[in-house]
């Protein structure tokens, strides 16, 4: 069985700011996590993604993710936020199954609503 | 190079009403997933189809049919529809069954009243 939690319904930041967007995850067997941006009325864009190589993963934009295990989390940060980067942003999961082959379903998030001041 | 595309955009229905919802890929993907979305439930999968001639149920099937009518395109059917599925509806593809990058289609909002 695999879940996701994303901690924050809603993230407000002023432009030029940090962002932190948090995510925890639970998964029986190695995942794979995933971040997608939604922005109004379009559809899902992927951020960057996590396949067990290297922990922290840079994305588009930007952004970046560090996976830990022990925390189980895949939070995601941005040093500095623009205008263009207010959106909804989804953490997603995937999971092997118990056989150890690749399971294609993807669990996503509840969302975060990034909301950027100027 | 269109990606995943869907048809209609937007529709409204009344209660009981059916209508197929469409989706078409040009990547050359193996397979294909539909979804819904409502707010604050993120995207929950109706049914999925791994490879061409297979499909299976999701999380949230019920009140749904799908066909895979090729290796391009796969179909959602509502044949009653009800006002709970009122919802945005995204398609999308992966090149093959796995842990992938999924593709996603611009998205068909439905409302049924």
């Amino acid at each position: 069985a695999q879940s996701v939690t994303q901690l924050d319904s809603h993230v407000s930041v002023s432009e030029g700011t940090p962002v932190l967007l948090r995510c925890n995850y639970s998964s029986s067997y190695s995942p794979s996590l995933f971040w997608y941006v939604q922005h109004p009325n379009k559809g899902l864009q992927l951020l960057l993604k996590y396949t067990s190589a290297a922990t922290l993963v840079k994305g588009i934009n930007g952004f970046e993710a560090e996976f830990k295990k022990s925390e189980t989390s895949f939070h995601l940060t941005k040093p500095s936020a623009h205008m263009s980067d207010a959106a909804e942003y989804f953490c997603v999961v995937s999971s092997a199954n118990a056989g150890g082959t690749s399971y294609g379903k993807l669990t996503f998030g509840q969302g975060t609503i990034l909301t950027v001041h100027p | 190079n269109a990606g995943v595309t869907q048809t209609p955009k937007f529709q409204v229905l009344k209660t009981g009403q059916s209508m197929t919802l469409q989706c078409a890929q040009d990547m050359n993907h193996n397979s294909m997933y539909w979804y819904r979305q409502d707010p604050g439930m993120g995207l929950r999968l109706i049914y999925y189809s791994a490879s061409e001639g297979t499909t299976d149920k999701g999380e949230v099937p019920n009140g749904y049919n799908v066909s895979r009518l090729n290796k391009r395109e796969f179909s959602l059917r509502l044949e009653s529809a009800a006002p709970s599925q009122t919802s945005v509806y995204f398609c999308a593809s992966t090149p093959g069954w796995g842990r992938q990058t999924q593709y996603f289609g611009p998205g068909t909002r439905l409302l049924v009243l």
